[in-house]
């Protein structure tokens, strides 16, 4: 079965301390890695796609990148708006778990 | 430009009811998937409607059913409710059916969550 793994399931931040957070993935068929930003009570947020090996993504402090087995989303000088829950899914055709199929998320604090 | 708009956005049910959760997709879109999410957990895959018919269908027992409208409006119908189907319920609107692919997602909305007691 495909499966979607993200490591740490939570990470607490201070202002400014940089890190990774990692997404490993078995799937079959893969068409593109989606990362996204939840809010507490709130739908997913589109942040990036990425599509090939090798490829990257920036959006002000995030950094996406890719691998054939995993993606990481680099997040540098974060601040407090920062926190949130980042998920990762991957984007394939058919299948009973539908197209998009997601981790569990890793829960980001950042401290002032 | 509207995105995903779901209603309502929070209902509490008892064991047994009947619930109907609504979702208009973004404009342009015609495809509507339904995800559920319990807390802490990534969405789960429900099922996938596109031009009024279900197109794929995730791990769900057939209390899950759905509806598509002509307008691409959808619904998702929950019967004989249980404590367990309380959970965030995600709409996310895509183009193409299956066969989508965007550098830009699968737009969600914010969901509706249920509560069953």
């Amino acid at each position: 079965e495909d499966q979607v793994t993200q490591s740490p399931e939570a990470l607490r931040l201070q202002e400014g301390e940089s890190s990774s957070l990692n997404c490993s993935y078995t799937v079959s068929g893969l068409r593109g890695l989606f990362w996204y930003r939840q809010d507490p009570g709130k739908g997913p947020e589109f942040l990036f796609t990425l599509y090939s090996a090798g490829e990257e993504k920036e959006k002000e402090r995030l950094k996406a990148t890719l691998t054939k087995k995993e993606s990481f989303l680099h997040i540098t000088a974060p601040k407090p708006e920062d926190s949130a829950t980042y998920l990762c899914a991957v984007h394939k055709y058919g299948g009973s778990q539908g197209n998009l199929i997601f981790g569990k998320g890793t829960k980001l604090s950042v401290k002032p | 430009d509207a995105g995903v708009t779901q209603s309502p956005t929070h209902l509490i049910k008892t064991r047994g009811q009947q619930v109907t959760l609504r979702c208009s997709p973004k404009s342009g879109h015609d495809t509507v998937s339904w995800y559920q999410q319990a807390l802490g957990q990534g969405p789960q895959f429900i099922f996938q409607y596109y031009e009024e018919e279900e197109r794929q269908r995730g791990n769900f027992p057939d209390r899950f059913s759905g509806h598509q409208f002509p307008n691409y409006s959808s619904e998702l119908n929950v019967n004989a409710l249980l404590l367990g189907d309380s959970a965030l319920y995600l709409c996310a609107s895509s183009r193409g059916g299956t066969g989508y692919q965007s550098n830009y997602g699968y737009t969600f909305g914010s969901g509706t969550r249920l509560t069953v007691v």
